[in-house]
């Protein structure tokens, strides 16, 4: 059974760009998540979407957005990239009614 | 605010004894518990959870417990071996209606499992 898939697996952008993450979560997982983690914050909880629709949200500025596709995938985006923006972002899945989410590897991004 | 803390950044134990990971909250309306496992350049790995109405899981050599009247749940791996060494994160579910919502994660205790 694949895990939780999630591209690119790095990438550096440069400040005022605007970045797309991608993420294919395990197969009937229908709810995806999105964190970021730094060293000074720990994993913090970007978004949830179930169904193609966005179910939490958490404390991001609007530049951090994102969407979920009729098979689940999902995509973050972020515009006008910041220094700070430089993390590495995870995505989890899990099946509707489970506690534990699955995690990628994650997409490891630098702002420069 | 952090809602969910690890005090201890680093814990150091031999390999054969217990290990224990601490972890604090400070919201009564989490529902849910878990563990989780990092290794470097890999996403977390569901380690082990336990619900509020629950004050003990164990799942092999590894056993979570829960006070929440001290609002402290703490992780117990027993006997520890170097393959463990990883940083663990605590983390809590808030209860959302039906959904089970975003996980809100402490920041990590460091584990080194020496031979």
């Amino acid at each position: 059974k694949a895990g939780v898939t999630q591209t690119p697996r790095y990438l550096i952008k440069t400040r005022g760009q605007q970045v797309t993450l991608s993420c294919s979560p395990i197969s009937g997982h229908r709810s995806v998540s999105w964190y970021q983690q730094t060293p000074g914050q720990g994993l913090q909880f970007l978004f949830e979407y179930f169904s193609e629709t966005q179910r939490n949200k958490g404390n991001f500025p609007g530049r951090f957005s994102g969407r979920q596709f009729s098979n689940s995938r999902s995509e973050m985006n972020v515009s006008t990239l910041e220094l700070g923006d430089s993390a590495l972002y995870l995505c989890a899945s899990r099946q509707q009614g489970r506690v534990g989410y699955t995690f990628g590897s994650g997409t490891r991004l630098t702002v420069v | 605010d952090q809602q969910v803390k690890q005090n201890s950044p680093s814990l150091s134990v031999q390999e054969g004894r217990i290990s224990i990971l601490n972890c604090d909250y400070t919201n009564s309306m989490f529902d849910y518990f878990l563990w989780y496992k990092k290794y470097p350049a890999e996403g977390p790995t569901f380690l082990i959870s336990i619900s509020s109405i629950k004050d003990k899981n164990e799942d092999g050599r590894f056993t979570v417990f829960l006070n929440k009247s001290a609002k402290h749940l703490s992780l117990h791996i027993v006997p520890s071996q170097p393959g463990d060494s990883a940083v663990y994160f605590c983390a809590a579910s808030p209860v959302y209606g039906g959904s089970q919502g975003n996980l809100i994660f402490g920041k990590g205790t460091k584990l080194s499992v020496k031979p």
